[in-house]
This record gives structure tokens, sequence and C-alpha cells, in this order.
């Protein structure tokens, strides 16, 4: 069946560096990719989706690229801040009604 | 606009109690999925309404787990003699196109945290 996996966390930056958050899927078909954040205390929310192959999704400087050839989803940043503190879900949709998550990735940004 | 809405934020039950937890999507949006969130986990899709339809409850753990939509817009889910398994954060989304699902966005509520002693 379809599945999402991504690394675990948490990851740990210094404020203005460099961020990889890996993802990978399994799936039949052609899915939509998503990003979902969920900053402390709130719930769930749209960052970026890639609705098919060589999309690029973006949104507030971050960037993911759907990549069907190595079937992965990365989400980059060029230079994080603390505000970006938050965990991360890549998230998996296909030509069902469900979405289908990672674990979940926990991102700590320190000034 | 208002976004999804979800209450109570936060619920304490006994083991062998019934609890009752409400969703309030977006306005005029058609879809309302619930998911369940276990500490440390992604959320894990328990059932989906086209409006007051329940197409999909495949993700429903146990018989004692019930959702309805009986007018296409607010949403119960219901937990019969609730266990300590039960104990999680149980999200509602909503969506707005009822064709190709899962490509579009799904807004998700703040969440009602269930905790079974």
């Amino acid at each position: 069946g379809n599945s999402v996996t991504q690394m675990e966390g948490p990851v740990t930056l210094s404020e203005e560096a460099f961020l990889t958050i890996n993802c990978t899927y399994t799936a039949t078909g052609y899915p939509s990719l998503f990003w979902y954040v969920q900053y402390p205390g709130e719930g769930l929310q749209l960052l970026l989706k890639a609705t098919k192959a060589d999309d690029k999704g973006s949104n507030k400087g971050f960037e993911a690229t759907y990549r069907k050839e190595t079937t992965s989803f990365h989400l980059e940043k060029g230079s994080v801040q603390v505000s970006d503190s938050a965990v991360y879900f890549c998230a998996l949709g296909g030509n069902t009604d469900k979405l289908i998550f990672g674990t979940g990735t926990r991102l700590q940004v320190f000034p | 606009g208002a976004g999804v809405s979800q209450s109570p934020r936060y619920k304490v039950a006994k083991r062998g109690q019934d609890v009752a937890l409400r969703c309030d999507p977006i306005s005029g949006h058609v879809s309302l999925f619930w998911y369940q969130q276990a500490l440390g986990q992604g959320p894990e899709f328990l059932t989906y309404f086209q409006n007051e339809a329940q197409l999909d409850k495949s993700g429903l753990p146990s018989d004692r787990f019930f959702a309805e939509r009986p007018e296409g817009s607010v949403s119960t889910l219901k937990i019969q003699r609730t266990q300590q398994e039960d104990s999680a954060v149980y999200l509602c989304a909503s969506s707005a196109i009822q064709g190709a699902i899962s490509t579009d966005t799904q807004y998700f509520g703040p969440g009602t945290r269930l905790t079974v002693l």
C-alpha cells in the first residue's frame, strides 16, 4: 500500500543554517505530495504541495520538488529562523480520499 | 474567514465512558475528514464524509467508533466505552472540492486531545 517515510528528528540547527528534511514515498499511480507544519500549540497547516512529477512547491522560503525517479519530496530552506521551529509532516494523497502522513520531523532552531 | 473549529479542545474521560467530539468545518466545504494522531506520530485517517454521506470509514479502529454528519456541515465523532489506547489527538479537516479529493488542500482544525484514564 501507499506509505511515506521521513527522517527522524529532532533536527537541531542554528539560525540561518540550511535545512533539508528528507521524505520518500511508496505509491501506486500518481499521487500528490504535501508538506504540513505544526507549530507549538497550533493545528496542522499546509506549507506547500506538488501535484505532479517535477513540480516544485514553495512557500515562506521553503521548497520541495516532486521527484518521481527517486520517489522523493525533500523539504529545503536556505536560511532557517527561530520561528521555523515546529514539527513538519510529509503527506501523500493518492486516488482515494485520505492523506497518508509520515511520522513527522521536529525542527529546533536556536539563535 | 473562520477556519475549522473543534470542541472540546481537551477531554479527560474515565475508561468505559462515552465521549463525543465536535467538528465545525469551513463554511461550504463539501468534504470532511477525521484523523487520529497518537503521541509522536503522524495523523492516521479514520473516516471521510462528502456532504452527509460517509463514503469511507475504513480507518475506524473498532465498532466503538462512530461518526456522523447529518446535515452535511457539523460532524461528531463518538467513541463508546473508551479505552486507554483511545488516548490521542483527534483532528478534523475539511476541503472544498469533491472530485479528485486528495489533490485538494485539506484544512485542519486544532484538534481535540482525548485522555482516557
